[in-house]
């Protein structure tokens, strides 16, 4: 069982490349998760998807663009790269049994995707 | 101010020591919290959940929350090497559009 699979593992950019980061589950979950991660700020939500077809915008949607048309994968784009893009990426998924948090709807992560735009 | 608070660390205890971790948080709504835990260049993974307040015990951890303080605390008994990794509190509440929101984690290790 792969869990959540993200490709590629590390990318360096010049300013102004575009790219994709591709996110992939085998678990069925309905959730998807965009998140960065940088020194000093945590975990900060890029963009998430509620099912297939949706998207919506988290707390740092700026310079990035989504695309949910599978359910099993999330894309996140990158048009124009930024240095202040550079950071660690996690895709994360989730299943959805109902409102809230239960304790058996946790996030499940990917390994990340080490990003640096020069 | 930001909406949870987290102290960074890094903390460096011997290993047998009991270890305190914590979270503050402004938002009252929150009623859902998590500890996960992230190893080095991995993805993080849950490690302690507790609904509203009260205390959950899982081997040698506790995870306590304080609604009236808006604190949580995650403690670890008798630490390991393998402990050693950043702790990410998260939470979230009903209607709050299904997201969790993250304390920037603090960096524990644990010394032989």
């Amino acid at each position: 069982n792969a869990g959540v699979t993200q490709t590629p593992k590390f990318r360096v950019l010049k300013t102004g490349q575009s790219m994709t980061l591709l996110c992939a589950q085998d678990m069925n979950h309905e959730y998807m998760y965009w998140y960065r991660q940088d020194p000093g700020m945590g975990l900060r939500l890029i963009h998430y998807s509620v099912g297939e077809g949706t998207t919506a915008k988290g707390e740092v949607p700026d310079g990035y663009n989504v695309s949910r048309l599978k359910k099993q994968n999330f894309l996140l784009g990158l048009e124009s790269a930024a240095p202040s893009q550079t950071s660690v990426y996690f895709c994360a998924s989730r299943s959805h049994k109902g409102t809230g948090w239960g304790p058996d709807e946790k996030l499940f992560f990917g390994s990340g995707t080490q990003l640096s735009v020069l | 101010q930001k909406e949870v608070e987290q102290d960074p660390g890094p903390l460096s205890v011997p290993e047998g020591a009991i270890v305190s971790l914590n979270c503050t948080y402004s938002n009252s709504a929150f009623q859902y919290f998590m500890w996960y835990r992230q190893y080095s260049r991995k993805g993080p993974e849950l490690l302690m959940y507790t609904y509203s307040s009260g205390n959950k015990e899982d081997g040698r951890f506790t995870a306590q929350v304080d609604k009236s303080s808006k604190y949580i605390s995650l403690f670890i008994r008798d630490s390991q090497p393998s402990d050693s990794a950043t702790y990410l509190c998260a939470m979230s509440f009903t209607g709050g559009g299904n997201k969790l929101t993250f304390g920037t984690g603090t960096q524990l290790k644990v010394e032989l």
